[in-house]
């Protein structure tokens, strides 16, 4: 079964310092799509980097970066520069082909908090 | 482009109640996601749909239930609300099915059941 863990559950930054979310996903399958989502305390879900398994190169977007280590299964968000607006919930998410089926796994949540 | 919209967006029900919940894609988006979050079980996926056709479900028990129109827009049903049904229901679309594509998700219905 497919599995996302995100083993801490609330991390504390600095304003300007980069930060590490951690993520580790279990999965058989070969193809498969691992995403970050961030969600305030309004409640939406806001998509912030996407990373292809076959995808050699890790992704980044603006601040954001996905640190891919497929061997070791693991999918670590960086944030550099944080901001006070950064402080969120942040989900770990993995995308998987089960036949017809694309449901996203998510992750517990890791809570940031960015101290200025 | 207009983001995906929920409707409504706060819901209060008595236990026994039914509820439908209300889901407007992205435009040109066809596949419809629907997702339940609490504190205690965080997100848990509900169902898929695409092209009108239900095509996941997760393990939630029958009372829950889900349509797609032909517009793409989606309802979820949820039928003799029990007080555990108090969640935050959030909605996704995607353009198409596939592992790479990103999920935009809704702001989200929030029920209470008293």
């Amino acid at each position: 079964a497919q599995k996302i863990t995100q083993t801490q559950p609330g991390m504390f930054v600095q304003e300007k310092e980069a930060v590490t979310l951690d993520c580790t996903y279990d999965t058989s399958d070969q193809s498969y799509g691992l995403f970050w989502y961030k969600q305030p305390s309004s409640g939406e879900m806001i998509f912030l980097i996407y990373q292809g398994s076959y995808d050699e190169q890790n992704a980044t977007e603006g601040r954001y970066s996905l640190n891919f280590q497929k061997a070791r299964k693991s999918a670590n968000l960086v944030i550099s520069a944080s901001q006070l607006g950064d402080s969120a919930m942040y989900f770990c998410a993995m995308r998987h082909s089960g036949g017809s089926n694309y449901k996203l796994t998510f992750g517990k949540g890791t809570l940031l908090t960015v101290n200025p | 482009k207009a983001g995906v919209t929920q409707t409504p967006r706060y819901l209060i029900k008595t236990r026994g109640q039914q509820v439908t919940l209300s889901c407007s894609p992205i435009s040109g988006h066809r596949s419809v996601s629907w997702y339940q979050q609490t504190p205690g079980q965080g997100l848990q996926f509900l169902f898929e749909y695409f092209s009108e056709t239900q095509r996941n479900k997760g393990n939630f028990p029958g009372r829950f239930s889900g349509r797609q129109f032909s517009n793409s827009r989606s309802e979820m049903n949820v039928s003799t609300l029990e007080l555990g049904d108090s969640a935050l229901y959030l909605c996704a679309s995607s353009p198409e099915l596939g592992i790479s594509y990103e999920q935009y998700f809704g702001p989200g219905t929030r029920l209470t059941v008293t």
